[in-house]
C-alpha cells in the first residue's frame, strides 16, 4: 500500500493521559498536514509542515497538542493532558509541492479515531 | 482566515436523478476548490477539483463550476446511482501559501434506488 498511513486507528483514553498518533504520508510528498474531524464537520487544519519545517499552526492547535516530523518523511502529533473535548478523528494528509501542475492535491489517511473517556 | 459555506447538509435524489452541492467561500485570494468524497468509515478522496482561472470543469457524471465574482462553486453529478451515496465535501486554499484547505461541514448524499 503506497497510500498514506495512519497508526493506531483507534485510540480509547482517559482523560488527563498523553497520547501519540503516526503518521507516514507518500514516501515522494514533502508536505504533511495535520487535520481534526469532529462528527457532523468537515476536517479543520491543525498544521503542515514541508520537509521537516512546522511551517503553520492553527489557533485550535492549544499548547496542549505538539507536532514534529524529525527526518522530513513520518510525523507524529502528540496531544498532552488529553481532555473529552479532544475525542475526534484525526486525519493525516500529504502532497507534493512545486511543478507545473501542482495544485497541491492533498492525499488522506484513514485517521486516528480518539477517544477520551 | 478563509471561511467557506456548504449547502444543503443533507440531500436525497432518486437514482437517475442529478444532485447538486454549493459552497461559498470568503477569501477571494483562494484559487484552488477540491471536492472530496468521503464514505462511512473510510478517508476523503478527492472526486474533483478547479482552478481560479477556470470557470468550468467536467469528469463523466461530475461537474464543478465556479463563479469568482460571487465566491461560490458548486458540485454537479448527473445520473446518480446508489454508490454516489456518501458525505461529500468542498475546500478551497491559496496556492503560494500552506495550501492548507478549509472545508465547508459536508453535505450527506444518498441516493434512493
Amino acid at each position: 500500500d503506497t497510500g498514506v498511513s495512519q497508526n493506531p486507528r483507534h485510540k480509547i483514553t482517559k482523560r488527563g493521559q498523553n497520547v501519540t498518533f503516526r503518521c507516514d504520508p507518500i514516501s515522494e510528498h514533502n508536505r504533511l498536514y495535520w487535520y481534526r474531524q469532529t462528527l457532523g464537520q468537515g476536517p479543520e487544519f491543525l498544521t503542515y509542515f514541508q520537509n521537516e519545517a512546522q511551517l503553520e499552526k492553527s489557533r485550535l492547535l492549544s499548547d496542549r497538542f505538539s507536532a514534529e516530523r524529525p527526518k522530513g518523511s513520518f510525523s507524529t502529533l502528540e496531544i498532552q493532558r488529553t481532555e473529552q473535548g479532544d475525542s475526534a478523528m484525526y486525519l493525516c494528509a500529504s502532497s507534493q509541492s512545486g511543478g507545473v501542475s501542482s495544485y497541491n492535491e492533498q492525499f488522506f489517511g484513514p485517521g486516528t479515531r480518539l477517544t477520551v473517556l | 482566515g478563509e471561511n467557506v459555506e456548504q449547502h444543503p447538509s443533507t440531500l436525497s435524489v432518486q437514482e437517475g436523478d442529478s444532485a447538486v452541492i454549493k459552497c461559498t467561500y470568503s477569501d477571494s485570494a483562494s484559487n484552488y476548490f477540491p471536492w472530496y468524497k468521503q464514505e462511512l468509515g473510510k478517508r476523503p478522496q478527492l472526486i474533483i477539483d478547479i482552478r481560479s482561472n477556470v470557470g468550468e470543469k467536467k469528469d463523466q457524471r461530475i461537474a464543478v463550476t465556479l463563479n469568482k465574482t460571487a465566491k461560490h462553486f458548486s458540485l454537479h453529478i448527473t445520473e446518480t446511482q446508489p454508490e454516489d451515496s456518501a458525505v461529500y465535501f468542498c475546500a478551497a486554499s491559496i496556492r503560494g501559501t500552506g495550501n492548507q484547505f478549509y472545508f465547508g461541514t459536508g453535505t450527506s448524499l444518498t441516493v434512493i434506488p
